[in-house]
């Protein structure tokens, strides 16, 4: 079963800031690596789809990227609204099943 | 609009179980996959499984594959996870979420909070 380790698990930064996160794979994985945001009380929201991907909505400051075993979310200016928890997430076909990271927290320094 | 809408919050007793909800809207069921997922608080994301809904496969995390059952009503557009053998562990929010254009994982419902306590 593949991991997914992220990092760090908190990130302290401000308004304005660029946050960089790591998702790493514990084996080289295919091309679907999906990134999701959670807010406090609510439902996971869908981010980034196959590595690089924004969904309908997201907007340009999210951004991802990587290969192999290694991928990253880029937000290049957080925004109040993007203070959250943020997960990585794959699927292995064989067997067919999906794995979260353990998530990292951007919390306002 | 897809909107999925789950079940309100439950209350159970160790080794009881706990059936939850999760009603469709706003596209063809029939054609759809719903994901279920745990998440103890402060916890990660854990997929439990997931069901093809036209033709009822489902396919199960080895860690809840001895006590977990998905099923849908067609009739409803309601998809439904059962867990057994509930412990405190089990205490959790569970999410359906249903695939859409860009993943598995397009659209969410609210969560259901199950609480199992003595």
């Amino acid at each position: 079963e593949i991991v997914l380790t992220q990092s760090p698990a908190t990130l302290s930064l401000s308004p304005g800031e660029r946050a960089t996160l790591s998702c790493r794979a514990s084996q080289s994985v295919s091309a679907y690596l999906a990134w999701f945001q959670q807010k406090p009380g609510q439902a996971p929201r869908l981010l980034i789809y196959d590595v690089s991907n924004r969904a309908t909505g997201i907007p340009a400051r999210f951004s991802g990227s990587g290969s192999g075993t290694d991928f990253t979310l880029t937000i290049s200016s957080l925004e109040p609204e993007d203070f959250a928890v943020y997960y990585c997430q794959h699927r292995s076909t064989w067997p067919l099943s999906w794995t979260f990271g353990q998530g990292t927290k951007v919390e306002i320094k | 609009q897809m909107q999925l809408v789950q079940s309100g919050p439950e209350v159970k007793k160790p080794g009881t179980s706990v059936k939850v909800s999760c009603k469709a809207s706003g596209f063809t069921f029939s054609s759809s996959e719903i994901q279920w997922v745990r998440q103890a608080r402060g916890q990660r994301l854990e997929w439990m499984g997931w069901i093809v809904v036209g033709s009822g496969t489902t396919n199960f995390a080895q860690k809840f594959q001895e006590r977990v059952t998905i099923t849908r009503d067609l009739a409803t557009s309601t998809a439904y996870m059962e867990l057994s053998s509930l412990t405190s562990e089990d205490t959790a929010v569970f999410y359906c979420a249903a695939g859409g254009s860009y993943s598995d994982f397009d659209y969410w419902g609210q969560g259901t909070l199950v609480t199992v306590s003595s």
